[in-house]
């Protein structure tokens, strides 16, 4: 079971360059979420989204931008990264109900 | 807006002692979800144990429980018998609804568990 997979694991950008961090999910899930994840802070949402064809802004959402074309698909992308978008970035997902998120292993995001 | 406030960033414990890790959180809630997450070195967001604010009973998986203070708004987690594979960043999370059904999480700062051989 492959649970919530995320694409690339590292990446090194330099400033201005653009992007797209893609999160992978094959539960079915109605729900998917970005996070960011900065050293001595805990995981901040960045977006979310409720459905197919549906996003919404976080906690942190200027800079990035996301699209859900396919419900199981969910991408994060930076048009002009900036140092302070290095990262590590987590996408999670759940389904309807009480579910806890399911989250993928994380991609380090190193802006230069 | 709920705040997650862990306030040990570090914490050791010997190998099959206890240990228990605090959260305090803000909300003017009724009925809300905490989890528990443990972060290993491999990065992974594991899930360790929740609890749901409306059940009095704390929630218990294996090695690990909590002590759920609903009125003084505390959630700590202690680990009984710890072990080596115990050692990683643990993280308090807060389950607030949005809209429509989906889930904001708002974390802690996170307290690094060390294990003493």
């Amino acid at each position: 079971n492959a649970g919530v997979t995320q694409t690339p694991k590292f990446r090194v950008l330099k400033t201005g360059q653009s992007m797209t961090l893609l999160c992978a999910q094959d539960m079915n899930h109605e729900y998917m979420y970005w996070y960011r994840q900065d050293p001595g802070m805990g995981l901040r949402l960045i977006h979310y989204s409720v459905g197919e064809g549906t996003t919404a802004k976080g906690e942190v959402p200027d800079g990035y931008n996301v699209s859900r074309l396919k419900k199981q698909n969910f991408l994060l992308g930076l048009e002009s990264a900036a140092p302070s978008q290095t990262s590590v970035y987590f996408c999670a997902s759940t389904g309807k109900g009480n579910q806890p998120q399911h989250f993928g292993d994380g991609t380090r995001l190193s802006i230069l | 807006a709920q705040t997650v406030t862990q306030s040990q960033p570090e914490m050791s414990v010997q190998e099959a002692e206890t240990v228990t890790l605090s959260c305090t959180y803000d909300t003017s809630e009724s009925d809300y979800y905490l989890f528990w997450y443990k972060q290993p070195p491999s990065r992974q967001m594991i899930l360790v144990i929740r609890q749901e604010a409306y059940k009095q009973q704390n929630a218990t998986e294996n090695r690990f429980s909590v002590n759920f203070q609903k009125a003084a708004k505390s959630f700590s987690l202690k680990i009984s018998d710890s072990q080596l594979g115990d050692a990683a960043m643990y993280f308090c999370a807060y389950r607030s609804d949005i809209i429509q059904g989906a889930q904001k999480l708002v974390f802690g700062q996170g307290t690094r568990l060390t294990i003493n051989p």
